[in-house]
This record gives C-alpha cells, sequence and structure tokens, in this order.
C-alpha cells in the first residue's frame, strides 16, 4: 500500500514565478490538507480539500490556491512566488479524523 | 496567544532516561491530540494519537490529555540516541463541514548516548 507521495521531491524558482505541486493522498484516503512549514518551524495549514472543494483555510493569500480531482489527488499552486515562500511543503492526507499521514514534502527554493 | 504551544527546548536527556514534553492549546473546542515526531530534513511521522483524558500507552511512548487544563504531554521511557528527532504536537477541531489541525513549533530532544 503506497502511503502520501508528492512531487516534486526538491524545486528551485525564481522570484516571480509561479509553482504547481502535487500529492497522492494514501490509499483509502479522501481529505488532502498542505502545509508550509519554514525552517525551524512547525507545520502551518494552508488549506484542506475534500470532495473536490476547499474546505478549511489557514492565514494564507489568495496566491496559494489548489485543486482536488475526483482521484482525491490534490495539487498546490503558488503565484507570484516571493522569496519568503522557501520552505518544505507537505502534504497530509487523512480520512476524517484528523489522524493524518504526511508525504515526503516538497522543498521549495525560490532565489 | 498561540493556538498551540510548545517549548521549543532543545530538550537534553541522558540515554536511559524518561524523556518529558509538554504541549497546551487553546481551543477548547480541540477535539483530537497527535504527537508526531519529524528527523531533521524528513517529514512529520504520527507517533501517537489521543481522544480522550487519561494516558495513553504504545511501547515506550505514553500520552496524557487533560481536557481541564488543556494540556497534552508525551512520555518517553528509555529514550535511545535514535529518539533525538523534534516533536511536534498537533490538534484538531471539527468545524460543521470539516477539521483543521494545527501543530506547534515543536521541541527539540537530545538523547545523549
Amino acid at each position: 500500500d503506497a502511503g502520501v507521495t508528492q512531487s516534486p521531491t526538491h524545486l528551485i524558482k525564481t522570484r516571480g514565478q509561479q509553482v504547481t505541486l502535487r500529492c497522492s493522498p494514501k490509499s483509502g484516503h479522501d481529505t488532502v490538507s498542505w502545509y508550509q512549514q519554514a525552517l525551524g518551524q512547525g507545520p502551518q495549514f494552508i488549506f484542506q480539500y475534500y470532495e473536490e472543494e476547499e474546505r478549511q483555510r489557514g492565514n494564507f493569500p489568495d496566491r496559494f490556491s489548489g485543486h482536488q480531482f475526483p482521484n482525491y489527488s490534490s495539487e498546490l499552486n503558488v503565484n507570484a512566488l516571493l522569496l519568503g515562500d522557501s520552505a518544505l511543503y507537505l502534504c497530509a492526507s487523512s480520512t476524517g479524523t484528523g489522524r493524518a499521514f504526511f508525504g515526503q514534502g516538497t522543498r521549495l527554493t525560490v532565489v | 496567544q498561540k493556538e498551540v504551544e510548545q517549548n521549543s527546548g532543545p530538550l537534553s536527556v541522558p540515554e536511559g532516561a524518561i524523556a518529558s514534553l509538554n504541549c497546551t492549546y487553546s481551543d477548547r473546542v480541540s477535539q483530537s491530540f497527535f504527537w508526531y515526531r519529524q528527523y531533521s530534513g524528513k517529514s512529520p511521522e504520527l507517533i501517537m494519537s489521543i481522544y480522550s483524558n487519561g494516558d495513553k500507552e504504545d511501547g515506550r511512548f505514553t500520552a496524557q490529555l487533560n481536557k481541564a487544563s488543556q494540556y497534552v504531554s508525551l512520555l518517553i521511557r528509555d529514550s535511545q540516541p535514535s529518539d533525538s528527532a523534534t516533536y511536534l504536537c498537533a490538534v484538531t477541531v471539527t468545524y460543521t463541514g470539516g477539521f483543521k489541525t494545527i501543530f506547534g513549533a515543536g521541541t527539540r530532544l537530545f538523547v545523549k548516548a
């Protein structure tokens, strides 16, 4: 049984560019949450998707958007990248109890 | 006040000792509580979940929950150098139509051989 998979694992982008990160949830999981983790900090909740809709959102600007597909996989899009967007982006899947399993993360570096 | 607070540490304990990690949360309607372990450069790994007041034991780990005091703790018995990591406390609040899991900043634990 594959766990949560994310792609790519590492990414370097230039300020102002746009980026798309991808996540495939653990088999049987229907809820996908995205987190941003800066160095030395805990994961910060970006948003959560369920049944292809954004259900909860953290304190992140509209530059951060997402999508969930019928197979429960999800994308995180960030527009107009800033240096401060450099972080580890984590995808977590769950079935509704909050017991979440994380993917290996995507390390985004904005230069 | 942060929604989930942890002492950032580092907490240093000798091998074989008990490590005690603490967490407080601000939202009284919080319903589910988790401890994750995160090694440097890796993603968080779920090690314990607890949903009701009291203690829950799993091997060398014991989670303790006191909802009246809005307090969660994790005890690691017989600490090993391989336990050296950052431990993240996470709290889930369920709303109509969804839930949100909030993480603390984590406590760094060093176990000295």
